[in-house]
């Protein structure tokens, strides 16, 4: 039972474009959401995170969109540049279990 | 380092052997996890310390899997009677509180032979 989605494999972006990577989650417990990313043979590193109170947080070229109706959480990176290429998951908790449940990742490549 | 660092990076041992993961987590970070992440997938919780507390081990696969934090810094991973299944990186994280962003180390690939 995947409690959290990411449907799109993989995705493909030019260099100076938006890149969208979407989530989906199930469970309506869940109040905080994160985006990790990650490179081969590296751990994932945290990028932004949202708790359930907001449904929108920016940092920098990332900004996060929750839709807690829709259970659907985005990721906007703009303007997508090559290093931005690499695996991204989204996460997500309870307030009251800390381990982080993760979905299978989205690999963005960001073309010249 | 100021960085989770992980050890070995790599492990490679025969069906039936017992082995050991290290993590030193972030100096002064209260809660350290661990998880295990299997090709194509994302990462999948074992368990979480809170100092020496082992608060979860709801996510350990087997009791050959076996995790301790004796003074509440260094976390040691043991899995005994290693099996094909066990092949996988394992990754250890840790974080101020329990519902702080986790950072996460390298990871340790394991395979089992």
């Amino acid at each position: 039972d995947q409690q959290v989605k990411q449907n799109s494999p993989s995705l493909s972006v030019q260099e100076g474009r938006i890149s969208i990577l979407n989530c989906d989650y199930t469970n309506s417990m869940f109040d905080y959401f994160l985006w990790y990313k990650k490179y081969p043979a590296e751990g994932p590193t945290f990028l932004i995170s949202i708790s359930s109170i907001k449904d929108k947080n920016e940092d920098g070229r990332f900004t996060v969109f929750l839709n807690k109706s829709a259970k659907h959480l985005s990721l906007h990176i703009v303007p997508s540049q090559p290093g931005d290429s690499a695996v991204y998951f989204c996460a997500v908790h309870t307030g009251t279990a800390s381990k982080l449940t993760f979905g299978t990742g989205t690999r963005l490549q960001v073309t010249l | 380092g100021a960085g989770v660092s992980q050890s070995p990076r790599y492990k490679v041992a025969k069906r039936g052997q017992d082995v050991a993961l290290r993590c030193d987590p972030i100096s002064g970070h209260v809660s350290l996890f661990w998880y295990q992440q299997a090709l194509g997938q994302g990462p999948e919780f074992l368990t979480y310390f809170q100092n020496e507390a082992q608060l979860d081990k709801s996510g350990l696969p087997s009791d050959r899997f076996f995790a301790e934090r004796p003074e509440g810094s260094v976390s040691t991973l043991k899995i005994q009677r290693t099996q094909q299944e066990d092949s996988a990186v394992y990754l250890c994280a840790s974080s101020w509180t329990g519902n702080q962003p986790q950072h996460f180390g390298d990871g340790t690939r394991l395979s089992i032979l």
